[in-house]
């Protein structure tokens, strides 16, 4: 399966400040990412696809304004939460598909921790 | 009628057990099943996928997808302290603009106990 990275692994800042959490694919080049976010025993909810060299696709009720996706290389995207506040305090996971698309290899996350 | 139905346990057996964990979905479109395994604070990783009706065997564990029935189920054989994590089941949906996305069950927490 494909090797995904994430940093910071964790991360506390101030209500209002914002955030940037990068995630690389260290194996494969990987045109398409997913943002998923994960409240403490709930399931992962998809965010949206970054697409490498494209905008973004957000799901529906994710503000596409606060959560800033840029995926400038085919192994790095990178999520922003701008004007963190403490409702945006979760666990932030990012995946690609290793090249194909059956199936999607997860990083390790990164907790984010808003005062 | 959310289209995944996962029992959230939390599911607690004697070391050596049979663990049956078990989802169902509403919507027939669903094309890859996946089972991920996810412990404390990490990212969830991959155990199983498969893409048919029948069983899958992979070591201790074995998926099994009932496509007329829209179930899927993973068992896991000699359970052992280091299964204790939470349990995902996955499915990819259909084409068009969510091409490749997964929808996740809620996860089941399983504690295997020596």
């Amino acid at each position: 399966g494909a090797v995904v990275s994430q940093h910071p692994s964790r991360v506390i800042c101030k209500s209002g400040t914002s955030v940037k959490i990068e995630c690389r694919s260290l194996d494969f080049q990987a045109t398409t990412m997913f943002w998923y976010r994960q409240f403490p025993k709930q399931s992962l909810m998809l965010m949206a696809t970054s697409n490498e060299g494209s905008k973004a696709t957000y799901e529906q009720g994710v503000e596409k304004d606060k959560f800033l996706i840029n995926h400038a290389s085919l192994t790095l995207s990178t999520l922003t939460v701008t004007s963190a506040h403490p409702e945006d305090s979760s666990f932030y996971i990012c995946s690609e598909s290793g090249g194909g698309t059956d199936t999607q290899y997860f990083g390790p996350g990164t907790r984010l921790t808003v005062l | 009628q959310k289209e995944v139905e996962q029992d959230p346990g939390p599911l607690s057996v004697p070391e050596g057990a049979i663990v049956s964990l078990n989802c169902t979905y509403s919507n027939s479109a669903f094309q890859y099943f996946m089972w991920y395994r996810q412990y404390s604070r990490k990212g969830p990783e991959l155990l199983m996928y498969t893409y048919s009706s029948g069983n899958k065997e992979d070591g201790r564990f074995t998926a099994q997808v009932d496509k007329s029935s829209k179930y899927i189920s993973l068992f896991i054989r000699d359970s052992q302290p280091s299964d204790s994590a939470t349990y995902l089941c996955a499915f990819r949906r259909p084409g068009g603009t969510s091409y490749g996305k997964l929808t996740f069950g809620q996860g089941t927490i399983l504690t295997v106990h020596p």
